[in-house]
């Protein structure tokens, strides 16, 4: 099985950078990805790491450490239409299907 | 090109009804997904299928079925409905399995009474 780690629920300032961390435990990793829901819509797609290191997208990051089963996705100069759920989800096995963990919530203030 | 579509968006049942959701999406994607999510556990997935003809159970299959006659839908049904399944599902499809990105699709809220 999978276990997948993120905390529950983060707050930060406008303006400011947040580090949303998520540690996984699996077996034949095949990729970590990130992914952004609003409340009451669907999640989006905002990143997919399968090498170590950081992938830079505009104010948003993601770094991934296979070694350490670690990642986190780095957001820069916060807006307040950055609240929302962050979802971590790592794909493993042969299905590459993902696992999700349970999605930390970002609330941002001014 | 209207992505990925969900039918009903919104759906209240008695305990012992039956029903079917439809997940059709436009993109030729061969693979597609039914999850739930609840409060505080995250998306976990039900049911998925790898092509048109094909399904094979996710990580909480107990109480639902699913059907894939076409590679454009993919059929979510509740026998016999219960509160536990209570739930927003959420269907999503991607183009071949692997490293692609899921697009999911707005959801349906299901409450069962």
């Amino acid at each position: 099985g999978q276990n997948i780690d993120q905390p529950t629920e983060m707050t930060a300032t406008e303006g400011a950078i947040v580090q949303i961390n998520c540690t996984y435990q699996t077996s034949g990793f095949n990729g970590l990805f990130w992914y952004q829901q609003h409340a009451g819509e669907a999640p989006t797609f905002l990143s997919y790491n399968v090498l170590d290191g950081l992938e830079e997208k505009g104010r948003f990051s993601s770094f991934l450490s296979r070694s350490k089963g670690y990642s986190y996705l780095l957001l820069k100069e916060l807006q307040m239409k950055d609240s929302a759920s962050y979802l971590c989800a790592a794909a493993s096995g042969g299905s590459y299907i993902p696992t999700f963990g349970r999605g930390t919530s970002l609330i941002v203030h001014p | 090109n209207a992505g990925v579509t969900q039918t009903p968006k919104f759906r209240v049942l008695k305990t012992g009804q039956s029903m079917t959701l439809l997940c059709a999406q436009d993109m030729n994607h061969e693979y597609m997904y039914w999850y739930r999510q609840d409060p505080g556990m995250g998306l976990r997935l039900i049911h998925y299928s790898v092509g048109e003809g094909t399904t094979a159970k996710g990580e909480v299959p107990d109480g639902y079925n699913v059907s894939r006659l076409k590679k454009q839908n993919f059929l979510l049904g509740l026998e016999s409905a219960a509160p536990s399944q209570t739930s927003v599902y959420f269907c999503a499809s991607n183009k071949n399995g692997r490293t692609d990105t899921q697009y999911f699709g707005p959801g349906t809220r299901l409450t069962v009474l």
